[in-house]
């Protein structure tokens, strides 16, 4: 069964601090890593996907990284309005369940002007 | 619109009460998702479509629940007889393509209180 495991629960950051999330995961056969951000009373809003270990993308202020067993996401100098829960989910090609994405339960971001 | 539509946004029912919650997904996606999120939970899958075909629904805690996508288009989750457990924000989902590592985009959601 594939896990999703993010760190920290909720982060506190000043503006322009810059910090890291963590997605430590187990998956039989990963098809894509996704990182999503969420505001309050929105679905989850589409940031990044990974396929493999080594790869990086970047947008704006956000840089999502994949290992073989985790994924980090990057903020450099943030705003307050980078404040979101931010999604990482794994897509597993293993028991038939190579599509639906298993999500962990988010890291809370706060960034304080 | 260009992004996926749910409705209602928000839906109270009493317990007992069957509802139905609508997922308009991205014009022309082949595969639509639908996932339960509770208060401080990540999403949880419930159930796929590929077109029309229901593929998986090993995720529908319970036979209460029902989706059907009957023209490939549009979707409805029903829940008959909601209980108090029922209480989450749906979320639909919808993907171009078929099988893995395709983006899936997400709507609003529709948040359901039972009381």
């Amino acid at each position: 069964e594939d896990q999703v495991t993010q760190s920290p629960e909720a982060l506190r950051l000043q503006e322009g601090e810059s910090s890291s999330l963590n997605c430590s995961y187990t998956v039989s056969g990963l098809r894509g890593l996704f990182w999503y951000r969420q505001d309050p009373g929105k679905g989850p809003e589409f940031l990044f996907t990974l396929y493999s270990a080594g790869e990086e993308k970047e947008k704006e202020r956000l840089k999502a990284t994949l290992t073989k067993k985790e994924s980090f996401l990057h903020i450099t100098a943030p705003k307050p309005e980078d404040s979101a829960t931010y999604l990482c989910a794994v897509q597993g090609a293993g028991g038939g369940s190579n599509y639906k994405l298993t999500f962990g339960k988010g890291t809370l971001l706060t960034v304080n002007p | 619109g260009a992004g996926v539509s749910q409705s209602p946004r928000y839906k109270v029912a009493k317990r007992g009460q069957d509802v139905a919650l609508r997922c308009d997904p991205i014009s022309g996606h082949v595969s639509l998702f639908w996932y339960q999120q509770a208060l401080g939970q990540g999403p949880e899958f419930l159930t796929y479509f590929q077109n029309e075909a229901q593929l998986d629904k090993s995720g529908l805690p319970s036979d209460r629940f029902f989706a059907e996508r009957p023209e490939g288009s549009v979707s409805t989750l029903k829940i008959q007889r909601t209980q108090q457990e029922d209480s989450a924000v749906y979320l639909c989902a919808s993907s171009s393509k078929d099988g893995g590592g395709w983006t899936q985009y997400f709507g609003p959601g529709t948040r359901l209180l039972v009381l």
